[in-house]
């Protein structure tokens, strides 16, 4: 089976301008969770998505934005890039909602903003 | 003071060295527990989940202290593959039929095993 995939796998875009992220979770998994990795820190929760409904927010402002769709897939929206925006996005998808059941990670998309 | 804070590290030890992680946590709260491990350049994977009874996978033992708040890894007979970044992961997401799945990170301790 295929595991969580995430597109692109690279992108470099410019200070103020907007990027989608996307990521198509484990077959039969309905939880999708955005996570940031800037060089040096461990990952940062973003959003999590479950059954198409928010269930949760990080400290990220409002330029961040999400969505999943019927088939459970996500993107991750951020709009007005900063330089500071420049990190490893990860996607995480999980069967259930609830904590316990294991997150399993995409490979990620590396953002560089110039 | 940070939700999930790990020894700063590198970690550089020998081949078949036993080496020891540790990890506090501030949110009592906190549902469940993990260690990650992280490879250069590459997504996080899970090593373990952490359980107050302690728990053993080969050569990892993984232990639990709630009233601390203190988490641990002990890996055993150190080998090359294992140099990684390992993270200490907390959900401090609630069980309930509306569920969530906050993952909070550590920021990783790195380890190397030399030859």
């Amino acid at each position: 089976d295929a595991g969580v995939t995430q597109s692109p796998t690279h992108l470099i875009k410019t200070r103020g301008q907007h990027v989608t992220l996307r990521c198509s979770p484990i077959s039969g998994h309905k939880s999708v969770s955005w996570y940031q990795q800037v060089l040096g820190q461990g990952p940062q929760f973003i959003f999590q998505y479950y059954e198409k409904e928010e269930r949760g927010r990080g400290n990220f402002p409002d330029r961040f934005s999400a969505r999943q769709f019927p088939n459970y897939s996500s993107e991750l929206n951020v709009n007005a890039l900063l330089l500071g925006d420049s990190a490893l996005y990860l996607c995480a998808s999980s069967w259930g909602g609830q904590g316990g059941t294991e997150a399993f990670f995409g490979q990620g998309t590396r953002l560089t903003v110039v | 003071r940070k939700e999930v804070e790990q020894d700063p590290g590198p970690f550089n030890v020998p081949e078949g060295a036993t080496v020891a992680f540790n990890c506090t946590y501030s949110n009592s709260a906190s549902q469940s527990f993990f260690w990650y491990r992280q490879d250069c350049r590459k997504e996080p994977k899970l090593l373990m989940s952490v359980y107050s009874s302690g728990n053993e996978d080969g050569r990892f033992t993984a232990q639990l202290n709630r009233a601390s708040q203190y988490i641990s890894l002990l890996i055993r007979d150190s080998k090359l593959s294992d140099s990684a970044t390992y993270l200490c992961v907390v959900n401090y997401g609630y069980y309930s039929g509306a569920g969530s799945y906050q993952l909070t990170f550590g920021k990783g301790t790195k380890l190397s095993v030399i030859p």
